[in-house]
């Protein structure tokens, strides 16, 4: 059965830090991993990966996806109060891992 | 400028009762998706149709049903409603099927249900 699971479920950080999140997967046809942010409402997209090793950024939120060790990263560095939220992984069948709590304190 | 809205943002209510959810998306997006969201944060997907054609229809009880008059709403209605349908349930839409296309998905706010 195709799963996703996401590492850690809950991070705690301080401002500056630079957080590693981690979502792995099996899944029988493979056609792309997302990354999503929910804050307080609904899930916004970060981005999608499709290719191993090439990597996607977007300001201070980086991911890489290795498609041979079936994992995702998605890395944050000098995290910012507004970054906390859940970070959610999911396959391109629309399922979603368990998804990852990051709080930043000032 | 809302892009997929879901009404009613809240919804409380007694079990046994029959309620309904609505979704609109004006981004001529032809495929939307139910999703159900548990206490424990964790997404599930119910339904998806593209083109008011419902394609994914998950392990849901039948006192789920969804219903698409037009390519742009996806509705949903729920009877007999008991202490686990107790989520928030939210809205999505995609250009094409997302197992297929890949495309991300848009969501709207979520509906809150809370069963007394």
């Amino acid at each position: 059965e195709d799963k996703v699971v996401q590492s850690p479920l809950s991070l705690v950080v301080h401002e500056g830090d630079t957080v590693t999140l981690n979502c792995s997967y099996e899944v029988t046809n493979f056609r792309s991993l997302l990354w999503y942010k929910q804050e307080k409402k609904a899930p916004t997209f970060l981005f999608m990966l499709t290719s191993s090793g090439i990597e996607k950024k977007s300001g201070r939120l980086s991911s890489i996806l290795d498609k041979k060790e079936l994992f995702s990263i998605l890395n944050i560095t000098a995290t910012q109060t507004g970054d906390s939220a859940i970070y959610l992984c999911a396959l391109n069948d629309m399922r979603f891992g368990a998804g990852t709590r990051l709080t930043v304190k000032p | 400028d809302t892009a997929v809205s879901q009404t009613p943002k809240y919804l409380v209510t007694q079990m046994g009762n029959d309620k309904s959810i609505k979704c609109e998306q004006n981004l001529g997006h032809d495929t939307m998706y139910w999703y159900k969201q548990d206490s424990k944060k964790f997404l599930k997907i119910m339904f998806s149709y593209n083109n008011k054609e419902l394609i994914i229809n998950e392990t849901v009880p039948n006192r789920f049903s969804p219903k698409s008059p037009d390519k742009a709403h996806l509705n949903l209605h729920i009877n007999s409603l008991e202490l686990g349908d107790s989520a928030v349930y939210f809205c999505a839409s995609s250009q094409g099927v997302a197992r297929v296309t890949s495309q991300p998905q848009h969501f709207g706010d979520g509906t809150r249900l809370s069963i007394l």
